[in-house]
């Protein structure tokens, strides 16, 4: 079975501008979790879609957004990007996303914003 | 929210000694407690996980205790090897999952 892929890999954006990444997720996982990764705040959970409703959402300014498909992929947005958000974005997936449940992560998008 | 504290942030030992890394989690209500490995420039791999009903789980060279009412887990990897070197999480699930800070583990051949 496939594991979870994400796309691009890389990034690289200036201040102000805005950015999308894609998530898909292994092959009947319908849950879909968004973690932004930094050297200072380690992994912080951004928020987490389920048959295409956002259920969780973490401490993120308003301009970090998602979004999920029928076929369970899932694409988060950034606007207005800040030198802040250079991080490695990581997605993860697993069956229900209930909370027992194990989540297997992609590789994650690097992004770099100048 | 829930908030998980992991010690110690850097661990280096011999191959073949143990390595204990601990956390604790400030949410009662927290019931799953897994450990990601993150080698450099690659996904964080779970190696194991308990639940909240469980005191101990132990797969091969590596265990994991959660005492519940203490609020703490531990991973106990025995026998290290150099392949064993990268950084460890532990996380509790509120909602998401919320990892600790991170543990770089070196083991020296």
């Amino acid at each position: 079975k496939a594991g979870v892929t994400q796309t691009p890999r890389y990034l690289i954006k200036t201040r102000g501008q805005q950015v999308t990444l894609s998530c898909s997720p292994i092959s009947g996982h319908r849950s879909v979790s968004w973690y932004q990764q930094t050297p200072g705040q380690g992994l912080q959970f951004l928020f987490e879609y389920f048959s295409e409703t956002q259920r969780n959402k973490g401490n993120f300014p308003g301009r970090f957004s998602g979004r999920q498909f029928s076929n369970s992929r899932s694409e988060m947005n950034v606007s207005t990007l800040e030198l802040g958000d250079s991080a490695l974005y990581l997605c993860a997936s697993s069956f229900y996303g209930s909370p027992q449940e194990t989540q297997y992560f992609g590789p994650g998008t690097r992004l770099l914003v100048l | 929210g829930e908030n998980v504290e992991q010690h110690p942030s850097t661990l280096s030992v011999q191959e073949g000694d143990s390595a204990v890394i601990k956390c604790t989690y400030s949410d009662s209500a927290s019931n799953y407690f897994p450990w990601y490995k993150q080698e450099l420039g690659k996904r964080p791999q779970l190696i194991i996980d308990i639940r909240s009903n469980v005191g101990e789980k132990k797969d091969q060279r590596i265990a994991v205790t959660l005492n519940k009412t203490a609020k703490h887990f531990s991973l106990h990897i025995t026998e290290t090897q150099p392949e064993d070197s990268a950084v460890y999480f532990c996380a509790a699930t509120s909602g998401g999952l919320v990892f600790g800070k991170g543990t770089k583990l070196t083991v020296n051949p």
